[in-house]
């Protein structure tokens, strides 16, 4: 069955810090890649996504993730990191088969990020 | 324009009751999900509706919890006989046709005493 791991379940930082956060996935086929995020009582939102392509996409508000096929990896980045991205991070994987498209959620990584 | 809505933000039930939870997804959307978001948890899948096909019913909990989809429209999730460990968050997603892209709404929250 397919799966998603995030790594780091609690991750908190200072302005400014790098963030890396964590994805990996187990699915030998063909996948699309997501990443939601959650701000404080706000709903979810696409943070972006990786369909085909430059394994490098680029997202909002400077994050950016790289997907590795080898390593089964979609690593979320951003180079420095604001107060307001304090939020909760979720990584989803599709495997894009058929017509079912459901969405395999990683359980998510709470940033919280110190000013 | 107007994203996917959810009503009610907030219920409140004792245990034993039925609730119903509606979607309103955004206008032109075929596809249609429900998830439920516990405290510390990631998404749980709950059942998907794509256009007139057969509805993926595979993360259904319980016979206690249904759904259907009206005229491929509004949604409406139901659980009978409500426990405590159904309290969550329950969130509903629409995507348009072709794309995997999900947009959500804002969640009801269930509290169930």
């Amino acid at each position: 069955a397919q799966s998603v791991s995030q790594h780091n379940h609690h991750v908190i930082l200072s302005e400014a810090a790098s963030l890396e956060l964590g994805c990996n996935y187990s699915y030998g086929g063909t996948v699309n890649l997501f990443w939601y995020v959650q701000y404080p009582g706000q709903h979810l939102q696409l943070l972006l996504k990786y369909f085909s392509g430059d394994p490098l996409v680029k997202g909002i508000k400077g994050f950016e993730a790289e997907f590795i096929k080898s390593k089964f990896s979609f690593n979320l980045r951003k180079p420095s990191v604001q107060w307001s991205d304090t939020a909760e991070y979720f990584c989803a994987v599709s495997a894009n088969a058929g017509n079912n498209r459901k969405l395999i959620w990683g359980l998510g990584t709470s940033l919280a990020v110190n000013p | 324009g107007a994203g996917v809505s959810q009503s009610p933000s907030n219920k409140v039930t004792e245990k034993g009751k039925d609730v119903e939870l509606r979607c309103d997804p955004i206008s032109g959307h075929t596809a249609l999900y429900w998830y439920r978001q516990s405290l510390g948890q990631g998404l749980e899948f709950l059942i998907y509706f794509q256009g007139n096909s057969a509805p993926d019913k595979s993360g259904l909990p319980s016979d206690r919890f249904s759904a259907e989809r009206t005229g491929g429209s509004v949604s409406t999730l139901t659980i009978q006989r409500t426990q405590q460990e159904d309290s969550a968050v329950y969130l509903c997603a629409s995507s348009p046709p072709g794309e995997e892209t999900q947009y959500f709404g804002p969640g009801t929250r269930l509290l169930v005493l």
